[in-house]
């Protein structure tokens, strides 16, 4: 069974710092691998999407990575503002039909 | 939110009550989800359907059941509602690629 863990749990740091969060999973058979977002009392946003071919995305801010062959894969947040805070979860699919998902790390922009 | 609506909300039932969540789609999409999510296990699969009357069980399926009669909705039900079954219940749909779309989520409460 794919089990996928987030380290940090939670995270707090200045504005303006760069800043990584890994996600590693257990089981290298996997489709993609994507990161979201979740603002409290929301759903989930979806940041960036890795298929399993690729090594890495960029949008904005955000760049993540995955090495497939060693289960794991960072998202870099460049410049933090406090508008950044929030938890972030990594998820694998395996198949067309399921996600699994890490706990999350609770990120904390101090302005 | 990808025209994704979870209703209600919000709610609090009483133990040994039956209870239903409903999911309800604006986007055509052949896919829908039913997750819940708790303190330390991250989002976990309940049920989804692949079209009308098509569903299949998740890794979580003990105690609940699930129908959608209609492409637009998909409803979750506790036949019979434990404290265990107390969390945040989120719906998600997809066209069956890679990308899914989340609902706010629904805040279930057994007492």
């Amino acid at each position: 069974k794919q089990e996928v863990t987030q380290i940090p749990a939670a995270l707090s740091v200045p504005e303006g710092e760069n800043l990584v969060l890994n996600c590693s999973f257990t089981d290298s058979a996997i489709y993609n691998l994507q990161w979201f977002r979740q603002d409290p009392g929301k759903g989930l946003t979806s940041l960036l999407l890795i298929q399993s071919s690729q090594r890495e995305q960029t949008s904005g801010r955000l760049n993540a990575s995955l090495d497939k062959s060693s289960g794991r894969s960072t998202l870099y947040i460049a410049a933090s503002q406090p508008g950044d805070s929030a938890t972030y979860l990594c998820a694998v699919s395996t198949g067309a039909n399921n996600l699994f998902f890490g706990t999350g790390t609770r990120l904390t922009v101090i302005p | 939110d990808a025209g994704i609506t979870q209703s209600p909300r919000h709610k609090v039932t009483e133990t040994g009550t039956p209870v239903t969540l409903r999911c309800h789609q604006t986007e055509n999409h052949r896919y829908m989800y039913w997750y819940r999510q708790d303190p330390g296990h991250g989002l976990r699969l309940i049920h989804y359907s692949y079209g009308v009357k098509d569903t299949d069980k998740g890794e979580v399926s003990d105690g609940y059941s699930v129908s959608r009669s209609k492409t637009e909705d998909f409803l979750l039900t506790l036949e019979s509602a434990t404290s265990s079954q107390t969390s945040v219940y989120f719906c998600a749909i997809s066209e069956g690629g890679p990308e899914a779309f989340f609902g706010q989520g629904t805040r279930l409460t057994v007492v």
